[in-house]
């Protein structure tokens, strides 16, 4: 079955760049998703990569995606204390019922 | 446009008691997915709706939970008997196309459910 798998925490000062990894095992994922969830709220949508791209930037994101090795990142530049949440890694396969899988999350601090 | 709406947001029962949960997902949303999040752990996929039908219900425990979504719009998640390891955060989302097979999830607040 698929597994998805983040470190459990990370810690930043404000300002410096943070980087969130994931790792998955299904090679057959055709979408890959980061979602941010801030306490008691639901997940929301930060971006996401269609797997045969290597890289994309949003603004103060960037996503790079290693695909020989099944390995997701995102980097938020210049991090802010309102970047202090939940980060999930997800997977999907194109059109075959949209499942996703998510990875167990990452917790982020800003420290000011 | 209005969000994914949930409720209720918080429910504390015993064990052997029943709950339900509702959500309404965003007009026009013909996936509904509902997902049990674990303290500490990612979101796992209970059951996914395509309008009324079943898509998926591999992960769902049925012989204490069950769901619904009878005329493809509002759906409801029931657990009978309740036991302790279903304390959890229940969400819902529903999704939209993004285009080229990607779908984009829109998650509701969750229903915070503790069995005691």
């Amino acid at each position: 079955g698929e597994d998805v798998e983040q470190s459990l925490f990370l810690s930043v000062r404000e300002g410096d760049s943070s980087v969130i990894n994931c790792t998955y095992t299904d090679s057959s994922s055709t979408y890959l998703y980061w979602y941010k969830q801030e306490p008691g709220a639901g997940l929301q949508l930060l971006t996401y990569i269609f797997s045969n791209m290597d890289m994309k930037q949003d603004q103060r994101l960037t996503v790079l995606l290693n695909k020989k090795d099944k390995h997701l990142s995102l980097r938020i530049a210049d991090t802010q204390t309102g970047d202090s949440a939940i980060y999930f890694c997800a997977e999907s396969k194109q059109y075959t019922g949209n499942q996703f899988y998510f990875g167990t999350g990452t917790s982020l601090t800003v420290i000011p | 446009e209005a969000g994914v709406a949930q409720s209720p947001r918080y429910k504390i029962i015993e064990k052997r008691q029943s709950v339900a949960f509702w959500c309404n997902p965003i007009s026009g949303h013909a996936t509904l997915y509902w997902y049990q999040q674990i303290l500490g752990q990612g979101p796992k996929l209970l059951i996914q709706f395509q309008n009324n039908g079943v898509v998926d219900d591999s992960q769902l425990p049925k012989d204490r939970f069950s769901a619904e979504r009878l005329k493809g719009v509002d759906s409801t998640l029931k657990i009978q008997p309740a036991k302790l390891e279903d304390s959890a955060v229940y969400l819902c989302a529903s999704s939209s196309l993004l285009g080229r097979g990607s779908y984009e999830q829109y998650f509701g607040p969750g229903t915070r459910l503790t069995v005691t």
